[in-house]
């Protein structure tokens, strides 16, 4: 099973909104609506901070929502934050024996 | 406060056995799944698999032939056993509550496969 696809990077300015996606087959992310995106600072654990496409966990800023069209999931961090600096991996449920596959991550820089 | 720790050997010697061990609390470990994920610079996060407080498991396939997850509840611990283990198993090792989403992780844990 392959990994999801996420853009290796992204930037953005303080105050501005960024995307990340994270494309997928109809056997993962567009078959199920069991996407999940992570947060990782280096050297850290990820953090959970979507899960079910669009749900935050509590404690999760409102800045970050999460989106899904068709086999293509999305991460959208608004009012974009110096502390937003890190990577950002999606994971997916999938139908195949893997159960669940992640992205390759993505680094957000804020300029 | 749910946290886990994951503890075990740093260092495996190639086609030997990587155990480890995470101990969970502030949570009951009956009430959820409970999984394993690593990670390396390569490959980045790859799902090992999970467990349930009943023995169900459910592995990743291209694992599959050398991994057992086991779990005992009265110590609050789920551990990980990965056999004929080579360079391309060194990670940084994680364990993880729940199992098609992970909200909360142990620290991580480095393991090196080298003799």
């Amino acid at each position: 099973q392959s990994a999801l696809t996420q853009p290796a990077s992204v930037s953005g300015s303080p105050g501005q909104s960024i995307t990340i996606s994270c494309t997928g087959t109809s056997s993962d992310v567009g078959g199920y609506n069991y996407v999940s995106w992570y947060q990782q600072y280096p050297g850290k654990a990820p953090k959970l901070m979507i899960y079910e496409v669009t749900n935050r966990p509590s404690g999760v800023s409102t800045r970050f929502s999460g989106s899904k069209s068709g086999n293509t999931a999305s991460l959208t961090i608004s009012g974009l934050q110096a502390a937003d600096e890190a990577d950002y991996y999606c994971s997916s449920y999938t139908s195949s024996s893997t159960y669940v596959i992640f992205g390759g991550g993505t680094k957000l820089t804020v300029l | 406060q749910v946290h886990l720790q994951e503890s075990g050997p740093g260092l495996v010697q190639p086609s030997e056995t990587l155990s480890l061990t995470c101990t969970v609390s502030g949570d009951s470990i009956t009430s959820y799944y409970w999984s394993w994920i690593r990670q390396t610079p390569g490959k980045g996060l790859e799902w090992i698999g999970y467990i349930y407080y009943t023995g169900s498991t459910n592995y990743n396939p291209s694992l599959k032939s050398r991994v057992t997850m086991s779990m005992d509840t009265s110590k609050s611990q789920f551990s990980l056993i990965l056999r004929s283990v080579t360079a391309t198993d060194t990670a940084l090792y994680y364990c993880a509550r729940r199992d098609s989403h992970f909200d909360y992780w142990g620290q991580g844990f480095l393991v090196t496969v080298s003799s």
